[in-house]
């Protein structure tokens, strides 16, 4: 079975700032697909970013990227010039590769609180 | 503007009594989930279709869960009788389950509570 590990539940960052937000997970797969989900407070569940694991180039998406390290099974969250906009709960989240098993795999979540 | 539309937005129930929470998946996605969020145990799958077929439903307690999608625009989750451990807020996802790692976009959620 696969699981996912936030181990910082909580951090807290200036505005502008850069953070990153830790993530490790484990598996038997060779390949597979990472997801960062953010949550503000209005619930919604929101995709910040996808790293497919056979890819070795690090995903990004403007101000968001990770730092993908697949021998280690590390996949970090960078956030830079943070905004206010970015508070929220953050999650890390793993997929199978295999057709038919599309179901995510979530760590317990970080909170990000940005400081104006 | 596709959106995954849940009802109720929020859900105060007694104990015993039954509870059905309605998703509208996006138009054309062939892939349902539903998730529940607790803060002990987190992001946690209840069940999931394809097709309106139940692929996993192995995360639900079976004695008083049920999932179902009457419809291809409808999938329901029913809990019956209810019970104070079932508050947690509940999600539904769809996805175009075509090709493997495609984004699953959420519902608002159902935040339930059993008193």
């Amino acid at each position: 079975a696969q699981t996912v590990t936030q181990s910082q539940p909580e951090m807290s960052v200036q505005e502008a700032e850069t953070v990153t937000l830790s993530c490790t997970y484990d598996t038997s797969e060779s390949n597979y697909y990472l997801f960062w989900y953010k949550q503000p407070p209005s619930r919604q569940m929101i995709l910040v970013i996808r790293q497919e694991a056979y890819k070795q180039q690090n995903a990004t998406e403007n101000r968001f990227s990770v730092n993908f390290q697949k021998a280690a099974k590390s996949f970090s969250l960078k956030i830079s010039d943070s905004q206010l906009g970015d508070t929220a709960m953050y999650f890390c989240a793993f997929m199978k590769h295999r057709g038919g098993s599309e179901k995510l795999v979530f760590g317990k979540g970080m909170k990000l609180t940005v400081n104006p | 503007d596709a959106r995954v539309t849940q009802t109720p937005r929020d859900k105060v129930t007694e104990m015993g009594q039954e509870v059905t929470m309605r998703c509208q998946p996006i138009l054309g996605h062939n892939t349902v989930f539903w998730y529940r969020q607790t803060m002990m145990q987190g992001l946690e799958l209840l069940a999931y279709f394809r097709n309106r077929a139940p692929l996993d439903d192995s995360g639900m307690p079976k004695d008083r869960f049920s999932a179902e999608m009457p419809d291809a625009t409808l999938a329901t989750l029913k809990i019956q009788p209810s019970e104070p451990r079932d508050s947690a807020v509940y999600f539904c996802a769809s996805a175009l389950g075509v090709t493997p790692g495609t984004e699953a976009f959420f519902g608002q959620g159902t935040r339930l509570t059993v008193v």
